[in-house]
């Protein structure tokens, strides 16, 4: 099946600071990537739609100017968690959706935790 | 108004019995698909098994099935014969506007944590 990797697995940054995480297609080209936030016992909450080529889509409540999505190629999705502090602590999980057309067709990555201290 | 329901915040089941997880929607949409992923403490998502609206039959992949019922708008997973591997949590997906192109993310429920016991 299709392979979604992501990078780093895990991170830990100060306060303050921006980390940024990539969410890559390994064998299939993807025209459309999802980012979700998973909080500690909770479900995923979709965070945006990032098409290759132009400007995500962002949920009510996401701040688009704190999560900077960038999807300049069709295996390349990244997002930036711009001066991080401790409440954007969490499980960040990008999913990609192939060219084939079936609608069941998204493939997730294993997700990145992020720890800001 | 939640679009995802599962009650079941955690169940406790014997090994090789068989399993139901509940799961209701709410969508005005004619046209959507409805996913269940499990997700084991290690995070990763693994699908399960998908229904559309408009398929006739249920849904089978190996042990898993989905009990389609579109009138009552419930989509519940059976999986049958459980085994100690299945514990994990469960969750219940939707995307909608398949017609519109699909291209809108899953909206997921709170999932159920399934422990099956030896």
């Amino acid at each position: 099946g299709a392979v979604v990797s992501q990078h780093p697995s895990w991170v830990i940054c100060k306060s303050g600071t921006s980390v940024k995480i990539e969410c890559r297609s390994l064998d299939f080209q993807a025209t459309t990537m999802f980012w979700y936030r998973q909080f500690p016992k909770q479900s995923l909450m979709l965070m945006a739609t990032s098409n290759e080529g132009s400007k995500a889509t962002y949920e009510q409540g996401v701040e688009k100017d704190k999560f900077l999505i960038n999807h300049a190629s069709l295996t390349l999705s990244t997002l930036t968690v711009t001066s991080a502090h401790p409440e954007d602590s969490s499980f960040y999980i990008c999913s990609a959706r192939g060219t084939s057309g079936r609608t069941y067709e998204q493939y997730f990555g294993p997700g990145t935790r992020l720890t800001v201290t | 108004a939640q679009k995802i329901t599962q009650t079941q915040p955690g169940m406790f089941v014997q090994e090789k019995e068989a399993v139901t997880l509940d799961c209701t929607y709410d969508t005005s949409d004619p046209s959507y698909g409805l996913f269940w992923y499990k997700q084991p403490s290690s995070g990763e998502m693994i699908f399960l098994i998908y229904q559309g609206s408009y398929d006739q039959q249920n849904a089978t992949e190996g042990r898993y099935s989905l009990n389609f019922q579109k009138a009552r708008k419930s989509a519940n997973l059976v999986i049958s014969a459980s085994q100690l591997g299945d514990s994990a949590m469960y969750f219940c997906a939707m995307r909608e506007d398949l017609s519109g192109g699909g291209a809108d993310g899953l909206t997921f429920g709170k999932g159920t944590h399934l422990i099956i016991q030896p």
